[in-house]
């Protein structure tokens, strides 16, 4: 069966410390691999999106790698904030980035001060 | 950037009476409109994709009866809850996109079903 697995369902970590996240897949041939982040009551924002020809994706102090081998996704946000905690989604479009979004369970982040 | 908005942000209702939510883009045109369901703790279910002026296609086991999704112009699609229950209590999110392939959320809207 198909399955979107976020390595864990809590990170709790140092400010100022690299926060890694991680998402694997099973079943699925994802054109684009997306995340989003999640703050309580609200819907998911887009932060980044990588392309499965793609290996790293970098904006600001985040970083995003695809490796279609493993299928599995690493989310990396370095010098961490107590503002970067919400939780944040992996999911994954198998044609375009506007077609159907699955997402993952995602993992709650807290970045303590 | 895009911007989908949601209407109403919070709704309570009887149990039996039926439930309207709408999602807006307002900025752009909205080919496609995606609408999702999202339980306490849990990550966001796709419950069905709309197409502007056609039937929805909805996800397995979810009844099409009772969420009836309407896209009736590029920049409205509404879902109606029909004959809410109190397990119909969520978070429903709706998404929103272009012809440029991206796909923007709006904000939410919270249901609770007395």
């Amino acid at each position: 069966s198909q399955k979107i697995e976020q390595n864990s369902e809590a990170l709790n970590i140092q400010e100022g410390k690299t926060a890694t996240l991680t998402c694997n897949y099973t079943n699925y041939s994802p054109a684009y691999l997306q995340w989003y982040r999640q703050d309580p009551g609200r819907g998911p924002v887009f932060l980044l999106l990588i392309r499965e020809n793609e290996k790293e994706k970098r904006k600001e102090r985040l970083k995003v790698t695809f490796d279609t081998t493993l299928k599995q996704s690493l989310f990396h946000i370095t010098a961490s904030q107590p503002a970067d905690s919400a939780t944040y989604l992996c999911a994954l479009s198998e044609y375009s980035s506007a077609s159907k979004i699955i997402f993952g369970s995602g993992t709650r982040l807290s970045i303590r001060p | 950037g895009a911007v989908v908005s949601q209407h109403p942000s919070r709704v309570i209702c009887k149990s039996g009476t039926s439930v309207k939510i709408e999602c807006r883009s307002l900025d752009f045109q909205a080919t496609t409109m995606f609408w999702y369901r999202q339980f306490p703790k849990q990550s966001l279910m796709l419950m069905a994709t709309s197409n502007e002026g056609s039937k929805a296609t909805y996800e397995q086991g979810v009844e099409k009866d009772k969420f009836l999704i309407n896209h009736a112009s590029l920049t409205l699609s509404t879902l109606t809850v029909t004959s809410a229950h109190p397990e119909d209590s969520s978070f429903y999110i709706c998404s929103a996109s272009s012809s440029d392939n991206e796909q923007f959320f709006g904000p939410g809207t919270r249901l609770t079903v007395l």
